[in-house]
């Protein structure tokens, strides 16, 4: 089993819709997490850490789930410019350290 | 925010040279710097963790004679692959972070290395 798993998608939704992405964890342990953006044959970049308690920022929403070790990401009013690989990340410790990375959800928003 | 820079962004090397890559903090100094390896459509994987001034630590099968990291700076990190196969073709990419665990750590822009 993959420590982290996501489904690769791609998704592919209209501008302005509201899109959902699911990331699953195997390692309990785990104290960090987080979503990463990617860009075609670019670095990844943070998108947004993942509290416990869920957090928004703008039209992003994360919420982590522990005891189901399950970490989702909401787009609201999707642009053409969210097109992107999001990655899912954990870490046993804090974020400065290593990083588990899923294998990433590709995100097309379309006219 | 930070700037990690990745030189060079792309090379192609012939079977058999080696091949370094820098990765630099320009802003910070970096106590600790990471190296991942990214394959197409698979996840970012992670080779070794370097500490400035002692000798990195390699994950679980990635060989440490192959892949040397050098960390002798607070603001430089070296990848050598060394005796390079076109297997190693791939994406590398360093992160480095300023201190704490739980501090950001930033990403370099990567170096894509094809290897014929």
């Amino acid at each position: 089993r993959k420590e982290v798993e996501q489904d690769p998608g791609p998704f592919n939704v209209p501008e302005g819709a509201t899109v959902a992405f699911n990331c699953t964890y195997s390692n309990s342990a785990s104290q960090s997490f987080f979503w990463y953006r990617q860009d075609c044959r670019k670095e990844p970049k943070l998108l947004m850490s993942v509290y416990s308690s869920g957090n928004e920022d703008g039209r992003f929403t994360a919420q982590l789930n522990r005891a189901s070790q399950y970490i989702s990401l909401l787009i609201r009013d999707s642009k053409l410019s969210d097109s992107a690989t999001y990655l899912c990340v954990v870490s046993l410790t804090g974020g400065g350290n290593k990083l588990t990375f899923g294998t990433g959800t590709q995100l097309k928003v379309e006219l | 925010g930070a700037v990690v820079s990745q030189h060079p962004s792309r090379v192609i090397c012939k079977s058999g040279t080696s091949v370094k890559i820098e990765c630099r903090s320009l802003d910070f100094q970096a106590t600790t710097m990471f190296w991942y390896r990214q394959f197409p459509k698979q996840s970012l994987m992670l080779m070794a963790t370097s500490n400035e001034g002692s000798k990195a630590t390699y994950e679980q099968g990635v060989e440490k004679d192959k892949f040397l990291i050098n960390h002798a700076s607070l603001t430089l990190s070296t990848l050598t692959v060394t005796s390079a196969h076109p297997e190693d073709s791939s994406f590398y990419i360093c992160s480095a972070r300023a201190g704490a665990t739980n501090t950001e750590a930033f990403f370099g822009q990567g170096t894509r290395l094809t290897v014929v």
